[in-house]
């Protein structure tokens, strides 16, 4: 248990679908992240909230659209996905977000396909 | 640009030792990352080194040598359990990290 839980944990969606993707940290922490980890690819951030702000933004397709309503809870609202955009998406928080050897704690992760 | 490399793949036998090596290239630097991922599950943080040397965690140590760009993750006595993937991630000036895309070790009995 790292203290970072994220559902579903499988989800498998056509390209008209709306769906969310929820992810709850039990941490105290300030910051949250939204990550892509497709096979054999990097770790590809896709956003970043430090004190429910959103700090960071790397280009990605409107789409996604994240939310945080508090510094506990993180959501990534998706729409209209493309095939490649099957992938596990992993939520992360840290203690405050852009310092010196600050770890992350992540979730398990999303399985996302779509179809 | 900034770059990251690591093997894709290794195998080593059960009771063993293994070295992950990392490579990178990044714009400043402000500390290495390990991270281990088994199948399926969240990464989990391994070690952080910025300042050149070996620092031991039981049996686990990493390397670094900031003169080279280039780290390693030692893995000694290595159990069944030890079989996930290892993810290294370079801190660069601006807090940003930058990963590699892994390496998938295998243990075998």
């Amino acid at each position: 248990e790292t203290g970072v839980t994220q559902t579903p944990r499988h989800l498998v969606m056509g390209m008209t679908n709306k769906k969310s993707l929820k992810c709850e940290q039990h941490l105290g922490h300030n910051a949250m992240y939204w990550y892509k980890q497709s096979a054999k690819k990097p770790l590809e951030l896709m956003f970043v909230y430090s004190l429910e702000e959103r700090v960071e933004n790397n280009s990605v397709p409107s789409r996604f659209s994240p939310e945080c309503p508090n510094s506990s809870h993180l959501f990534l609202h998706l729409h209209t996905l493309q095939p490649e955009d099957s992938a596990l998406y992993l939520c992360a928080s840290s203690q405050d977000g852009g310092t010196v050897n600050e770890k992350l704690f992540f979730g398990s992760g999303t399985q996302l396909s779509v179809l | 640009g900034q770059n990251i490399d690591q093997p894709t793949e290794m195998t080593a036998t059960e009771g063993a030792i293994v070295q992950i090596n990392c490579t990178y290239q990044t714009s400043g630097f402000n500390g290495l990352f390990w991270y281990q991922q088994h199948a399926a599950e969240a990464p989990t943080f391994l070690s952080y080194n910025v300042l050149d040397g070996l620092e031991e965690k039981g049996r686990f140590s990493s390397f670094l040598s900031r003169s080279k760009g280039y780290s390693y993750l030692l893995l000694k006595e290595l159990q069944m359990k030890d079989s996930a993937s290892y993810l290294c991630a370079s801190l660069d000036s601006n807090y940003q990290l930058i990963w590699g895309a892994g390496t998938k070790l295998i243990i075998k009995p």
